[in-house]
């Protein structure tokens, strides 16, 4: 079984509309990520949470949202869809590191097209 | 602000040929640095990373980066290419607790 997952793998879905993507690991790690991906531009930190009480903005957080249910689970959320915001998302986990950054496992990613 | 720039859109070498795949980045001190690979469909996965010590560093899959910290860069190094090896590569560069940026990815292509 894979060690990250993400449900769902494709979404289409209308302007306006709230949707969530779900990330669960079992890896045991503590530290999550929320990416996208464009084409052009390489992947861009969303959000990211070092534990379940510790949740924080990254470069490009307008228009999301997350949650940190349990230690394997992330979510992210997009309160009112819009079209800019069709890309490839990716949840990605990592452990622990003092002051800096570690390898960071990925989930295989969810296409979401907002139409 | 920090930004990691890959030079090379696409590139495409014959297999057998050596590669080397440019990253460089704009930011004083010596951030902790990665290259992954993402195939067709697939996430992302770590080849390599520095983070100090030896300049050189060995990857899976016989790829090899070097930090030149007067150049600020990382660049991806493999001697002879196979077929398998088509895929996007990423160079990402992280600093201390809240920054992590990837560059605009490398589409390698590989010829018979």
């Amino acid at each position: 079984d894979a060690d990250v997952t993400q449900t769902p793998r494709n979404r289409i879905t209308k302007t306006g509309k709230r949707i969530m993507l779900e990330c669960s690991q079992t890896k045991g790690h503590d530290r999550m990520y929320w990416y996208r991906q464009d084409p052009g531009l390489g992947l861009r930190l969303i959000y990211y949470s070092f534990d379940v009480k510790d949740i924080n903005k990254g470069e490009i957080s307008d228009g999301y949202s997350v949650s940190r249910q349990a230690q394997a689970k992330f979510s992210l959320s997009l309160e009112s869809a819009i079209p800019n915001q069709t890309a490839l998302y990716f949840c990605a986990t990592s452990g622990p590191i003092r002051g800096g950054w570690n390898e960071q496992f990925f989930g295989p990613g969810t296409r979401l097209t907002v139409l | 602000a920090q930004s990691v720039t890959q030079p090379d859109i696409h590139i495409t070498v014959s297999e057998g040929a050596s590669l080397e795949l440019r990253c460089n980045y704009s930011y004083g001190a010596t951030p902790y640095l990665f290259w992954y690979v993402q195939s067709p469909g697939q996430g992302l996965q770590l080849l390599l990373k520095y983070f100090s010590g030896d300049t050189l560093v060995q990857g899976i899959k016989g790829f090899e980066a070097e930090f030149k910290r007067s150049q600020s860069s990382f660049n991806l190094r493999k001697p002879s290419v196979h077929w398998s090896d088509a895929a996007e590569y990423f160079c990402a560069v992280g600093r201390n607790n809240n920054d992590m940026r990837f560059g605009a990815g490398t589409r390698l292509t590989v010829k018979p």
